[in-house]
């Protein structure tokens, strides 16, 4: 199975900020990288596909970047709306692997 | 409103079975591949397994952890996707969400359902 390392695994922000979140693949997973966000007790809720696409709906203050086997989300500046877990996730095999999460919290 | 809605959860015993459904709405079920996706308490989201539509033979996959005891099934009729869990252990207690995948060329899943809770314990 591809391998998914995201790092930092917490990170501490401020309203206002620009944060950047990375997420790394074992093995080339061309662009077939989404990234997800997840409060609790919820449903994890789809934020960019195809590695850098925002879906519809999704505040232009998130971007993807990446290609191959390194990736970033980053949010322009930090909303309070934002502080949630992020998950990247590959789907360019048929077994699908999530990274272990982001958490954003306010610093 | 595309809609999924799933049940079935509960208390099971180790080595017991389990049928969690997910039922649709608010769009073309048959249309497209239908996955099921797991998260241990406190922990990080799994991929279970999947079901493709009729054009491609509903065929499935799943993940080494499950594979042999869970198997994920569909009925186009009823807008309704299953998972018959066999075999429960207790590692496999998490929250079951049905996702929708987007496209077959493009298959990130762009819509979940709410979830629910299935317990495995003595």
């Amino acid at each position: 199975d591809i391998q998914m390392t995201q790092s930092p695994s917490t990170l501490s922000a401020s309203v206002g900020d620009r944060v950047t979140i990375t997420c790394r693949a074992s093995q080339n997973i061309n662009s077939w990288l989404a990234w997800y966000q997840q409060k609790p007790g919820k449903a994890p809720k789809i934020l960019i596909h195809k590695a850098s696409s925002l879906e519809s709906g999704v505040p232009s203050r998130f971007s993807g970047s990446g290609s191959g086997t390194e990736f970033t989300l980053t949010i322009s500046s930090l909303q309070p709306d934002d502080f949630a877990t992020y998950y990247c996730q590959q789907y360019n095999s048929y077994s699908i692997t999530f990274g272990q999460g982001t958490r954003l919290e306010i610093k | 409103e595309v809609q999924l809605v799933e049940s079935g959860g509960g208390l099971v015993q180790p080595g017991g079975s389990l049928r969690l459904s997910c039922v649709a709405s608010g769009f073309t079920f048959s249309d497209h591949y239908m996955d099921w996706i797991r998260q241990a308490p406190g922990k990080g989201l799994e991929w279970v397994g999947r079901t493709r539509k009729k054009a491609n033979s509903y065929t499935t996959e799943y993940a080494a952890s499950v594979k042999g005891r869970f198997t994920v099934s569909r009925d186009d009729s009823k807008n309704s996707l299953y998972l018959q869990m066999n075999s429960l252990r207790t590692e496999d207690t998490a929250v079951y969400y049905c996702a929708r995948v987007s496209s077959t060329w493009n298959a990130y899943f762009d819509c979940w359902g709410q979830g629910t809770l299935v317990t495995v314990s003595s």
